[in-house]
């Protein structure tokens, strides 16, 4: 049973050009969040999403930044523009239907942007 | 906003000590949990506390939730350079809410 898929890995952009973030969450999640974290910090949160619904996205930058979960396929963040303050490793978890007020939740090994 | 105040940032200590990391916070949270994470790596859920006062064990880690919910500690006894890594707290506020929020987390190094 595959983890967290997160891809790419690494991602080196130059400054006004776009990023593309992917995530498969596990088989039989449907809950999916991405985090944000810069080199000796936390996750900070920044949205939370189900298939074709965005519930919470309170962390999301106003602009040039996007998620979606789509019914088919992975859940993309989209970064518009970027620039070298959005360089940083971009974590998406998951989380099985219903996850209890207790329940786990399962990291990809992140994708690290880093921009130019 | 909840915050999570993690303290000490930063730990280095000598092999087969013993250290305790604290996790802060002026809210109420209806859960705890602790995560480690290696480089490169997303983090991997330890434990996870529910009951003021309560008190978990895993092997040489002791995991405790405040009496108000409002605060944990992670005590390591005996500490081995397999226990290096980056300790994170994270917390649920109200009952049911899915978001979870981290601290910033503790970098902590075992030397042999």
């Amino acid at each position: 049973n595959a983890g967290v898929m997160q891809n790419p890995r690494h991602l080196v952009r130059r400054r006004g050009q776009e990023a593309r973030l992917r995530c498969s969450p596990m088989k039989g999640h449907s809950h999916v969040y991405w985090y944000r974290q810069l080199p000796e910090e936390g996750l900070k949160f920044m949205v939370y999403l189900q298939k074709e619904n965005i519930i919470d996205e309170s962390g999301m930058p106003k602009e040039r930044f996007s998620a979606e979960f789509p019914k088919e396929g992975p859940s993309i963040l989209r970064i518009q523009q970027v620039v070298r303050g959005d360089s940083a490793a971009y974590f998406c978890a998951s989380s099985p239907i219903q996850n209890s007020n207790t329940g786990e939740l399962f990291f990809g090994e992140g994708s690290r942007l880093t921009v130019l | 906003t909840q915050l999570l105040e993690q303290s000490p940032q930063f730990l280095s200590i000598q092999e087969g000590e013993n250290l305790t990391v604290y996790c802060n916070s002026s809210s109420v949270f209806s859960s705890l949990q602790w995560y480690r994470q290696e480089p490169g790596e997303g983090p991997v859920l330890l434990v996870t506390v529910v009951t003021g006062g309560e008190v978990k064990k895993l092997k040489r880690l002791t995991f405790q939730f405040g009496d108000a919910r409002k605060d944990s500690s992670l005590h390591i006894t005996a500490a081995q350079p397999g226990d290096t890594g980056l300790y994170l707290c994270a917390g649920r506020g109200r009952q049911g809410a899915q978001k979870l929020v981290f601290g910033q987390g503790t970098r902590l190094t075992i030397n042999p």
